[in-house]
């Protein structure tokens, strides 16, 4: 069981937009960084937020992270298909002194 | 480019063991913290163990301490997980990644290797 809480699922449809929670607690959201990555079916998972809100290049600014004391979310503007994919949230926990991953929200565009 | 190539996995018995190899190309090994992930199938994410850039400093999740064990060579460019002791649970993809700057910052993934412990 994730100690980084996020809805199994989302939707939209194409143009809309969609956000997707990350709930921790003081230990990990409270005080590190927020990572969020992208899987696409069959491949590996890729950086698409870090450090909270910011975007490595080449990830589109539909793309978008933020923050607020233990829970953060990403948001994605202007739904495209080819976004449909599973999303972590992700960062360090200072008690477990170890990297948390969230449990998984898999986004379907419809 | 940066790459990162997994290999060794495979179908070992419980209680088995497989080491797992990374090789890392198109940056300096040396500079940089490395992990290793794994993916139970159909399942999400597991951070399983990172080791610092000079290998002094190794951490484990619970789920595999004391029975993982991570180490690095950068003469030869490569990451390695030892892993003893396996468990029907410990099936998954294990990937590599490349920390970058902070503890959960993985910039970097590794297409993985699966590892299947059935008998």
């Amino acid at each position: 069981q994730s100690v980084l809480t996020q809805p199994p699922s989302a939707s939209g449809t194409p143009g809309q937009r969609v956000t997707i929670s990350c709930s921790g607690s003081n230990s990990n959201i409270g005080s590190n960084p927020v990572n969020w990555y992208q899987q696409l079916p069959g491949t590996a998972p890729k950086l698409l937020i870090y450090s909270n809100n910011q975007r490595p290049s080449g990830v589109p600014d539909r793309f978008s992270g933020s923050k607020s004391g233990t829970s953060a979310s990403l948001a994605i503007s202007g739904l495209q298909s080819e976004d449909e994919a599973d999303y972590y949230c992700a960062g360090w926990d200072d008690s477990l002194n170890g990297v948390l991953f969230g449990g998984g929200t898999k986004l379907t565009v419809l | 480019q940066v790459q990162l190539v997994e290999s060794g996995g495979g179908l070992v018995k419980p209680g088995g063991s497989l080491r797992l190899s990374c090789a890392a190309s198109g940056f300096t090994f040396s500079d940089y913290y490395m992990s290793w992930i794994r993916q139970a199938p159909g399942k999400g994410l597991e951070w399983v163990s990172y080791i610092s850039s000079s290998g002094s400093s190794v951490y484990y999740a619970d789920s595999v301490k004391g029975r993982f064990t991570i180490s690095r060579d950068s003469a030869k460019n490569s990451l390695y997980l030892q892993m003893s002791s396996l468990r029907a649970e410990d099936t998954a993809v294990y990937y590599c990644a490349r920390e970058q700057g902070s503890l959960g910052l993985f910039d970097n993934w590794g297409q993985g290797t699966l590892v299947t412990v059935s008998s």
